[in-house]
């Protein structure tokens, strides 16, 4: 299975901070690689597939970028309601794997 | 609107069944892939089980292979997770989970819409 790590595990920012999440692959997985956002106790939502690509309706300070086996996630300017973990997710081949997931938190 | 949702979580005894469902509206069913995701409590997401849009190819977790069967009756809009041979480390929230494009494999897993999960506790 490909293994994805994620880091760092956590981080505290203040709002309007730029923050960059980084996910690595364990072999080349090419550009197929999805970002998630997940709220305390609601469903993971799609924010941002192929790497690069925005979601219908995701803000613009959702970006992300990357190839074969190093990913990054951005996010421009922080906001208060972007409290979350984010998970990157694989799908270059089956099983789909995520990371670990990054939590996210206002300082 | 897109809506799935799960049913059939339980608390169940250690090496007993259990099915899910999940039950779908807003979208032709039939032409996508659907997905089954877990998540133990305070963890992360993990994949369970994939089928295809007519449900002839299915793929499954090493973790679950041979205890679970992920199947799909396209008439009634619903997908379903059988569970065998439960161990404590199944317990889990287990979502359902849609692919993003038409597709006739699990070559694509994009997973643009979720339930909102259904818990399933499996202790003594």
């Amino acid at each position: 299975d490909i293994q994805m790590t994620q880091s760092p595990s956590s981080l505290s920012a203040s709002v309007g901070d730029r923050v960059t999440i980084t996910c690595q692959a364990s072999q080349d997985i090419t550009k197929f690689l999805n970002w998630y956002q997940q709220k305390p106790g609601k469903a993971p939502k799609l924010l941002i597939y192929d790497t690069s690509n925005l979601e219908t309706g995701v803000p613009s300070r959702f970006s992300g970028s990357g190839s074969g086996t190093d990913f990054t996630f951005t996010i421009s300017s922080l906001q208060p309601e972007d409290i979350a973990t984010y998970y990157c997710q694989q799908y270059d081949k089956l099983p789909v794997t995520f990371g670990p997931g990054t939590t996210v938190d206002i300082k | 609107d897109v809506q799935l949702l799960e049913s059939g979580g339980a608390l169940v005894l250690p090496g007993g069944s259990l099915r899910l469902s999940c039950g779908v509206s807003g979208f032709s069913f039939s032409s996508y892939a659907m997905s089954w995701v877990r998540q133990a409590p305070g963890k992360g997401l993990v994949w369970v089980s994939g089928v295809t849009s007519g449900g002839d190819t299915t793929y499954y977790a090493d973790s679950v292979k041979g205890r679970f069967t992920i199947s799909r009756d396209n008439s009634k809009n619903t997908l379903y997770l059988q569970m065998n041979g439960l161990r404590a480390e199944d317990t889990a929230v287990y979502y359902c989970a849609k692919d993003k494009d038409k597709s006739y494999s699990l070559d694509f897993i994009r997973l643009d819409s979720w339930g909102q999960g259904t818990l399933v506790i499996v202790s003594s």
